[in-house]
């Protein structure tokens, strides 16, 4: 019962702005979006995490809809070294030490 | 800072034998992680610790796997007999519990022959 929608892979130029999309329709109140990513071989990465406000950090900017149903991970000028897969994972505790559930995330590929 | 490290690297097998993989977490965070990635199924959470304590151990796959954090710094999982099946990459994680990040260790890549 995955929780979360993501588009299975996408391309984005280098320089350019990279637009992840997921859709997280059932979400509950208490849920927060977090966002991971792994580069090939290595362990996942952290990237951001969001309630309900707009985030943004050295690395991403992360865009949550009103009605908290679908969110957007920005990557203002993506390099060759941004392509990944991405993961979008809604979770209940912010702060409780459970683990996270990946589903198959969005492999970004930044082409040259 | 050193981030959460495992060991071995790689580690090739022959089935039946006995597999340990080892973790030490960062220091300081008292929640620490065991995820199996395969191509099939993606990222598994096996088991997760919090103070030492597992607390969830559901995701382990059959009573050939076990786990254990004698210690705040360390952590194995146990595969005991190893199966083909078993060949994955094995990838520890910690987080101080605060807010929800996890630290990924490089993983441990397991072959089972």
């Amino acid at each position: 019962d995955a929780k979360t929608t993501q588009p299975p892979s996408m391309d984005c130029a280098e320089g350019r702005a990279a637009n992840l999309p997921c859709n997280h329709s059932t979400i509950s109140g208490n849920e927060y979006v977090y966002w991971y990513r792994q580069i090939h071989s290595q362990g996942p990465q952290y990237i951001i995490h969001g309630l309900k406000n707009n985030e943004t950090n050295e690395m991403a900017s992360l865009i949550i809809t009103e009605d908290r149903k679908s969110s957007t991970l920005i990557l203002p000028h993506a390099t060759l070294r941004d392509t990944a897969v991405y993961y979008c994972i809604v979770r209940v505790a912010h702060g409780g030490a459970d683990g996270l559930t990946f589903g198959k995330g969005t492999h970004l590929i930044i082409q040259p | 800072d050193a981030g959460v490290i495992q060991s071995p690297r790689h580690e090739v097998t022959e089935m039946g034998q006995e597999v340990t993989l080892r973790c030490k977490p960062i220091s300081g965070h008292n929640s620490l992680f065991w995820y199996r990635q395969t191509m099939m199924r993606g990222l598994e959470l096996l088991i997760y610790f919090n103070n030492n304590v597992p607390i969830d151990d559901s995701g382990m796959p059959e009573d050939r796997f076990s786990a254990k954090m004698p210690n705040a710094s360390f952590s194995t999982l146990k595969i005991q007999p190893s199966e083909p099946r078993d060949s994955a990459v094995y990838f520890c994680a910690s987080t101080p519990g605060v807010t929800g990040e996890l630290f990924f260790g490089e993983g441990s890549r397991l072959t089972v022959l």
